[in-house]
């Protein structure tokens, strides 16, 4: 498919447990971001990367979260020792850098994640 | 810290009704967009407004770029229900896009 796509849909853990969220962005597409949505909320900012430049950590919430994105293309969301305040839907989007800071965000369709 | 304030934040109106949302911020920002989300999926981008003062109409949909670019609006004419959505406006700094908290719209038959 030729659009930002995510996985799991959803996923469902205990408590303390660590969770992976994958995304693959669009092909050709050097800017990524994730976001967490809380039921009905607008998006949080978590991360950015932008091409071979260091991530923006900034909307990282604790060090139990981090990204890496494997050859520029697809990124992972990790949850350490997950709590149930993480309960939440994670966005990915991608953005082609050649619009500047003007482009269109695409996301994906996210993942739900359920913390018991 | 939220850099974009929005309002409403919930809004229930009847079908052929005009509604405006606003978008409000103390940062500058060098573009402001606005995305449609419906449920259980990502939002869509509606516009993207660059300049101080832009006015981009979208059918029924009008959007308004601040002077000072730190504010924006979004007026919708005589609502239909497919308009139904929450609506999210979002701040470019560099690279990095901030958004507001949202406004759920409904709108009745």
């Amino acid at each position: 498919g030729a659009g930002v796509s995510q996985s799991p849909s959803n996923k469902v853990t205990e408590k303390g447990k660590d969770v992976e969220l994958r995304c693959d962005p669009i092909s050709g597409h050097t800017a990524l971001y994730w976001y967490r949505q809380s039921l009905g909320q607008g998006l949080e900012f978590l991360i950015y990367f932008q091409g071979n430049s260091a991530p923006d950590k900034s909307g990282l919430p604790s060090d139990r979260f981090s990204a890496e994105r494997t050859g520029g293309s697809v990124s992972t969301l990790t949850i350490q020792r997950t709590q149930q305040e993480d309960s939440a839907v994670y966005l990915c989007a991608s953005r082609d850098s050649g619009g500047g800071n003007t482009g269109e965000l695409f996301f994906g369709e996210g993942s739900r994640l359920t913390v018991l | 810290t939220q850099l974009l304030e929005q309002s409403p934040q919930f809004l229930s109106i009847q079908e052929g009704e005009n509604l405006t949302v606003y978008c409000n911020s103390s940062s500058v920002f060098s573009s402001l967009q606005w995305y449609r989300q419906e449920p259980g999926e990502g939002p869509v981008l509606l516009v993207t407004v660059v300049t101080g003062g832009e006015v981009k109409k979208l059918k029924r949909l009008t959007f308004q770029f601040g002077d000072a670019r730190k504010d924006s609006s979004l007026h919708i004419t005589a609502a239909q229900p497919g308009d139904t959505g929450l609506y999210l406006c979002a701040g470019n700094t560099y690279q990095k896009v901030t958004f507001g908290i949202g406004t759920k719209l409904q709108v009745i038959p």
